[in-house]
């Protein structure tokens, strides 16, 4: 079956603009995050999603950063007024339910490159 | 909160030879712990996960893992390892209850197999 699919695969945009970033789970899977890797930090967690619901934003790293699922499905997450330090692999992940037993499948990410 | 630790940043090995990649952690609650692995330009494949019971699983492509509670590890081994298995490799944990089920993730080891 299709795993989860992240759109686009690069992007580069300059300094100040907005960037919107897609991510489409495995179908029927209710939770949903997105991760950053970054040369610097490493992997570090950004946002979950269960269905609708975003019940840990703890990772968003400033409030030009947001995200959004719709019908529990689709998720976007915008970068406003980018900077140079957001460039980075923003990697989706999908998990068939809460908890932690059930393992997240990741999609292949978005480079997004800030000139 | 919890924390990985990945002492090997990279590690070369020859083709046929076995490999052991190190992982401890810390936390103040159980977890539930994953190995990932990331090809070039692509997202993370789960290798394998501990939930519980056997203390010693067995994942996709040959290799294995072994959790010790004393000494919060969960190191990976192949007993052989191919070329194809040069990739990076992360540890990554969760914990069973209350921690919003996002993975924390090591700095990752690159393992490198030569001829």
């Amino acid at each position: 079956g299709a795993g989860v699919s992240q759109s686009p695969s690069n992007k580069v945009t300059e300094k100040g603009k907005d960037v919107e970033l897609r991510c489409d789970p495995i179908s029927g899977h209710t939770a949903l995050y997105w991760y950053r890797q970054s040369l610097g930090q490493g992997l570090e967690f950004l946002i979950y999603f269960q269905g609708n619901s975003a019940p840990d934003k703890s990772g968003l790293p400033s409030d030009r950063f947001s995200a959004e699922r719709t019908g529990g499905s689709v998720s976007t997450l915008t970068i406003q007024r980018t900077q140079q330090e957001d460039s980075a692999v923003y990697l989706c992940a999908s998990s068939s339910g809460g908890g932690g037993r059930q393992p997240q499948h990741f999609g292949d990410g978005t480079r997004l490159s800030i000139l | 909160a919890q924390s990985v630790t990945q002492l090997d940043s990279q590690v070369p090995v020859f083709e046929e030879a076995p490999v052991e990649l190190r992982c401890n952690y810390s936390s103040s609650v159980s977890v539930y712990l994953f190995w990932y692995v990331q090809y070039p330009n692509q997202g993370l494949q789960l290798l394998l996960k501990y939930l519980s019971g056997s203390t010693l699983v067995k994942g996709i492509n040959g290799f294995e893992a072994e959790f010790n509670k004393s000494q919060t590890s969960f190191h990976l081994r192949k007993p052989s390892v191919h070329i194809s298995d040069t990739a990076e490799y992360f540890c990554a944990v969760t914990p069973l209850t209350g921690g919003g089920n996002k993975l924390t993730f090591g700095t990752g080891t690159q393992l490198k197999v030569e001829l």
